[in-house]
């Protein structure tokens, strides 16, 4: 199976900040990368798709780059509504894999 | 709009099997193929199988190969999952997730229903 590696785990950041996380793939998966919010007790919400496609009604803020093995989520700048847990997922080879997820907090 | 509303909450004994729904409405139930995907307290998330709800093929992670059938009901718009020989490691979060586009497309899941939760308990 393709390994995802998000880096960091958790992040600390203020209102108004740019945020990056970043996505290793263990392999090339092209650009078949996903990423998504996870706000506690709720399900994951599709922000990117194809590395970096905004997906319909997601606030221009968020941001997606990379392809082959790297992969970034930008938030340009940081809004209460934001701090949450995010995830990528390669949908290049089967099974689709998810990174462990990033928490960010203020 | 696009929903999937799942079952309720489930509790059952180590050994156990468990069926979840998920009902589906606002779009056309053939045309977009439906992933399961689970979320274990505290942990991410693990891609379960699909099926294509037109034709009735599905797919299934070789984790779960001969314990999980997903199935539907196109008369009513419904995905099932289930799972067998239950034990407490299947205790999570179970979600239905619509596949984004055509098949295969680009693979994102953009509609997701609201989880159900699963305790594997003696």
């Amino acid at each position: 199976d393709i390994q995802m590696t998000q880096s960091p785990s958790s992040l600390s950041a203020s209102m108004g900040d740019r945020v990056t996380i970043t996505c290793r793939a263990s392999q090339t998966i092209s650009s078949y990368l996903s990423w998504y919010q996870q706000k506690p007790g709720k399900a994951p919400k599709l922000l990117i798709y194809a590395a970096s496609s905004l997906q319909s009604g997601v606030p221009s803020r968020f941001s997606g780059s990379g392809s082959g093995t790297d992969f970034t989520l930008t938030i340009s700048s940081l809004q209460p509504e934001d701090f949450a847990t995010y995830f990528c997922q390669q949908t290049y080879i089967a099974p689709d894999t998810f990174g462990q997820g990033t928490k960010l907090e203020i | 709009q696009e929903q999937l509303v799942q079952s309720g909450a489930e509790v059952k004994k180590p050994g156990a099997s468990v069926k979840v729904s998920c009902k589906t409405s606002g779009y056309t139930f053939s045309d977009s193929f439906m992933h399961w995907v689970r979320q274990a307290p505290g942990q991410g998330l693990e891609w379960m199988g699909w099926i294509d709800p037109d034709r009735g093929g599905t797919n299934y992670a070789q984790k779960f190969q001969g314990r999980v059938t997903v199935t539907r009901d196109t008369s009513i718009s419904t995905v099932y999952m289930e799972l067998s020989r239950l034990t407490s490691d299947d205790s999570a979060v179970y979600y239905c997730a619509r596949h984004l586009g055509q098949w295969p497309g680009v693979g994102a899941f953009d509609v997701w229903g609201q989880g159900t939760m699963l305790t594997v308990s003696s």
